[in-house]
């Protein structure tokens, strides 16, 4: 049971420089999630998408885009990446109805933007 | 605006201590409060949650205890262990019509205990 899978772990971008994190879950799970993990800021939704199909902005979109490949992929991409985006990045999926609401987080991945 | 605010930041105890986290929360459409706990290096794993239909869960040795009226929700862990030491995050959300669940988080506390 791989549950919810992200890549890459660790990543050192320049300021300026682009990529993609990289999400999939294989518990059938409608709803996907980012989150950012920054000490004494607790875990803040970038984006989230709800169902296939559809992504709507968390607390803090600015400077990120998604894309909800299929049920099971939800990526994370920084076109331009900043130093204010070093962070510890974690994506996480749930049922959209039913069940206990219980949100199922990747291991997360660990970006540093010099 | 902070939806969730959690207290303390840090937490020390002693083994066989009770741990005490608490939450207070402004939106009262919230309906769903879960306790996540992460260990270093991993992500939050859900610890036990509470609906507002009830003033306390107990799980083992976690309980929640809920005040609707005050808006405020607690974590009490008793004898706390060792491997207990990680980081708590109180949690809320409206699950509005039974769909997305999405939550808002507190800022964490991080717990220790000493053997």
């Amino acid at each position: 049971n791989a549950g919810v899978t992200q890549t890459p772990k660790f990543q050192v971008l320049k300021t300026g420089q682009s990529m993609t994190l990289q999400c999939a879950q294989d518990m059938n799970h409608n709803s996907m999630y980012w989150y950012r993990q920054d000490p004494g800021m607790g875990l803040r939704l970038i984006y989230y998408s709800a169902s296939e199909g559809t992504t709507d902005k968390g607390e803090v979109p600015n400077g990120y885009n998604v894309s909800r490949l299929n049920k099971r992929e939800f990526s994370l991409r920084l076109e331009s990446a900043a130093p204010s985006q070093t962070s510890v990045y974690f994506c996480a999926s749930s049922y959209l109805t039913g069940g206990t609401g219980e949100l199922f987080f990747g291991e997360g991945s660990r970006l540093t933007v010099l | 605006q902070q939806q969730v605010k959690q207290s303390p930041q840090s937490l020390i105890v002693q083994k066989g201590g009770i741990s005490i986290i608490n939450c207070a929360y402004e939106n009262t459409a919230f309906d769903y409060f879960p306790w996540y706990q992460q260990f270093p290096g991993k992500g939050p794993a859900l610890l036990i949650a509470i609906r507002p239909d009830v003033s306390e869960k107990k799980e083992g040795r976690f309980t929640i205890s809920f005040n609707k009226s005050a808006k405020q929700f607690s974590l009490h862990i008793m004898d706390s262990q060792p491997g207990d030491s990680a980081t708590y995050f109180c949690a809320a959300s409206m699950s509005s019509g039974g769909s997305n669940y999405k939550l808002t988080f507190g800022k964490g506390t991080l717990l220790t205990v000493n053997p």
